[in-house]
This record gives C-alpha cells, sequence and structure tokens, in this order.
C-alpha cells in the first residue's frame, strides 16, 4: 500500500526558504522506473506541477520556476524534499507530493496536502 | 495560464453524459500519454484516467478517455451527484521537459 504525507511549515515570510518534506511509504526511490513528483494548488485555483525526480536521481524543474527550486531525496528514509526559494504571498498553496511511474500510471498516489500561506 | 485548455465549466443532470475536452500540442498531447485528475471539494486529486483510455482500479466504467491528434476528452456517462468536483488533463510536454496541466474543469451535477 503506497502512501505519501506532506511536512513543513504552515507559514513563511516573504523571501524566506520554503522546506518541504514528502514521507512515503510502499515503495522504493530507486529505480527510474519510480518517481515523486510536487504540485501545488493556490486556494480556488489550478493545479501547477513544480518538479519530479525519480530514482536514479534524475531531475526535473517547471521551467518558470527552476531557479527556485530544488528537488532531492534521502532513499534511507523513504524522504523527499523541496526547497523553494525567495517566497512570496503568490507562492501561497496547497503542496502536494505524489507517487509516478514515468509515462506509465501518471501521479497515480498523493500525499493530502500541506497549506503553506506567505505572509508578513 | 495552462498549458493544457479546458473549459472552466460544464454541467448536466443525473443520468446524463457529458464529455470535457482537454486541447494541447504536438509537444504534449500529440506526443505523449494524457491524463485524468477527479478532485473533490476539500480533498487531494485523484487519478481517473492514465495512459489516455486506463481506468485505475475502482474507477467506475462511467468515467472513459481518448485521444485523438493533439487533444483529448473525459466522457462521463450515467451522471450522479457525486460526480460533481474539478476534473483535469495533463500530460508531458517534451518542449518544457515537464508535466503539464490543464486549467481544470469544475463538473456541476444539476
Amino acid at each position: 500500500q503506497i502512501t505519501l504525507k506532506e511536512s513543513g511549515p504552515t507559514l513563511v515570510k516573504p523571501t524566506q526558504t520554503l522546506t518541504l518534506t514528502c514521507t512515503f511509504s510502499g515503495f522504493s526511490l530507486s529505480t527510474s522506473r519510480v518517481g515523486v513528483g510536487w504540485i501545488r494548488q493556490p486556494p480556488g485555483k489550478a493545479l501547477e506541477w513544480l518538479a519530479l525526480i525519480y530514482g536514479n536521481d534524475e531531475k526535473r524543474y517547471s521551467p518558470s520556476l527552476k531557479s527556485r527550486l530544488t528537488i532531492s531525496k534521502d532513499t534511507s528514509k523513504n524522504q523527499v524534499v523541496l526547497t523553494m526559494t525567495n517566497m512570496d504571498p503568490v507562492d501561497t498553496a496547497t503542496y502536494y507530493c505524489a507517487h509516478d511511474v514515468p509515462g506509465l500510471t501518471g501521479f497515480d498516489y498523493w500525499g493530502q496536502g500541506s497549506l503553506v500561506t506567505v505572509s508578513s | 495560464q495552462s498549458v493544457l485548455t479546458q473549459p472552466p465549466s460544464v454541467s448536466g443532470t443525473p443520468g446524463q453524459r457529458v464529455t470535457i475536452y482537454c486541447s494541447g500540442s504536438s509537444s504534449n498531447i500529440g506526443s505523449n500519454n494524457v491524463y485524468w485528475y477527479q478532485q473533490l471539494p476539500g480533498t487531494a486529486p485523484k487519478l481517473l484516467i492514465y495512459t489516455n483510455n486506463q481506468r485505475p482500479s475502482g474507477v467506475p466504467d462511467r468515467f472513459s478517455g481518448s485521444k485523438s491528434g493533439t487533444s483529448a476528452s473525459l466522457a462521463i456517462s450515467g451522471l450522479r451527484s457525486e460526480d460533481e468536483a474539478d476534473y483535469y488533463c495533463a500530460a508531458w510536454d517534451d518542449s518544457l521537459s515537464g508535466v503539464v496541466f490543464g486549467g481544470g474543469t469544475k463538473l456541476t451535477v444539476l
């Protein structure tokens, strides 16, 4: 049974760096055939893909946010970490992590989401 | 502005069939698989259709997906009140080397 859960701060100040952790179980992020992605959703708005990391450590980033994002994994802890620098109020959103089998299943398992508010 | 284009809203009455369209380009839908997600109010998205027309286990066969050229569609037959949700299409984009989502379609069951 695959589960994922996001954790991190609920409130960050403008210009600060956000660090979110996705802790998962039920699979191993150790092959290129498995990935974990981050997707966010501002209140009342659409889903926006942020980043992906595969088991072979290959990484992909949204071109519009690439300069601010870093994704990494700790296979021994079954965790994926996303950092986003220079946070702004427009980054207020629910941040989701999700399991991915590239080119096949899409994001087939999702975490519950973590609401992050950017405000001074 | 989303890379994939969906109508903001569709509606139907119980028992009806509705179709949600998703328009893209040769770099995304035209050359990669399409996925559909259902998001019920206040919940995380749920995978509804993968690789254009496949249903994950547990998804009723009232939901069906198709793809033609640079467009895709999600059809829901035998509409039920519990189908009221936001629906998103997604695909890999070769030009952007990333995942692109549609802007979402809100389905209202009248």
